[in-house]
């Protein structure tokens, strides 16, 4: 069972410089969504997805983009990272287009450092 | 607005004590309200939620936690601890009638089991 699957584990990246998050889930899953988490923060979400082709902005959207063009893929891309985007990130997943009491189901997580 | 708060950013307990992790909600409707825990460098799992009926549910490993309407809590406890629940645990709520709005989680709270 392979779960919610994410890649990189680990990236340097410099100020300026793009690059995509990937994830991948194997659940059939509607509901995708990613969070950063920075210490004494928790976890704030950044974008979601209740569906292919269907995304919508969570509480820190800026400097990120999504697109969820299948059911299984929901990659997150930083446009130009500055240090400020140097966090952990997830991404999770849950059956369902509506949230409602599903449970979510989380990645192993990205260490992202930008210097 | 839907939030959650976890008034404890620490919790001590020596191995075999009980413990409790507090966690308290704001819905405008009813909640469904989830614990999940989080080991060093790894992605998030649940553990348990509570989303209509009896209001104490049992979880993984041996927690259970107590939904109390009126107080609008629902904190996490297992009846004795073990060095290996030391960990990071947050606390997520979200509003029945809320449509679409994600899940919020609280900032967490570590717990540390000592021997």
């Amino acid at each position: 069972n392979a779960g919610v699957t994410q890649t990189p584990k680990f990236q340097v990246l410099k100020t300026g410089q793009s690059m995509t998050l990937q994830c991948a889930q194997d659940m059939n899953h509607e509901y995708m969504s990613w969070y950063r988490q920075d210490p004494g923060m928790g976890l704030r979400l950044i974008h979601y997805s209740v569906g292919a082709g269907i995304t919508d902005q969570g509480e820190v959207p800026n400097g990120y983009n999504v697109s969820r063009s299948t059911t299984e893929d929901f990659p997150l891309r930083l446009l130009s990272a500055a240090p400020s985007q140097t966090s952990v990130y997830f991404c999770a997943s849950s059956y369902g287009s509506d949230h409602s009491g599903n449970t979510i189901y989380f990645g192993e997580g990205s260490w992202l450092t930008v210097v | 607005a839907q939030s959650v708060a976890q008034p404890e950013d620490q919790v001590n307990v020596a191995e075999g004590n009980p413990l409790t992790v507090k966690c308290t909600y704001s819905v405008s409707g009813n909640p469904y309200l989830f614990w999940y825990v989080q080991y060093p460098n790894r992605g998030l799992q649940f553990l348990l939620k509570y989303i209509t009926g009896d209001n104490l549910v049992k979880g993984s490993y041996g927690f259970e936690a107590e939904f109390n309407k009126s107080q609008t809590s629902f904190h996490l406890k297992k009846p004795s601890a073990l060095v290996s629940d030391s960990a990071l645990y947050f606390c997520a709520v979200r509003d029945m009638n809320s449509g679409n709005t994600p899940l919020v989680f609280g900032k967490g709270t570590r717990l540390s089991v000592i021997a």
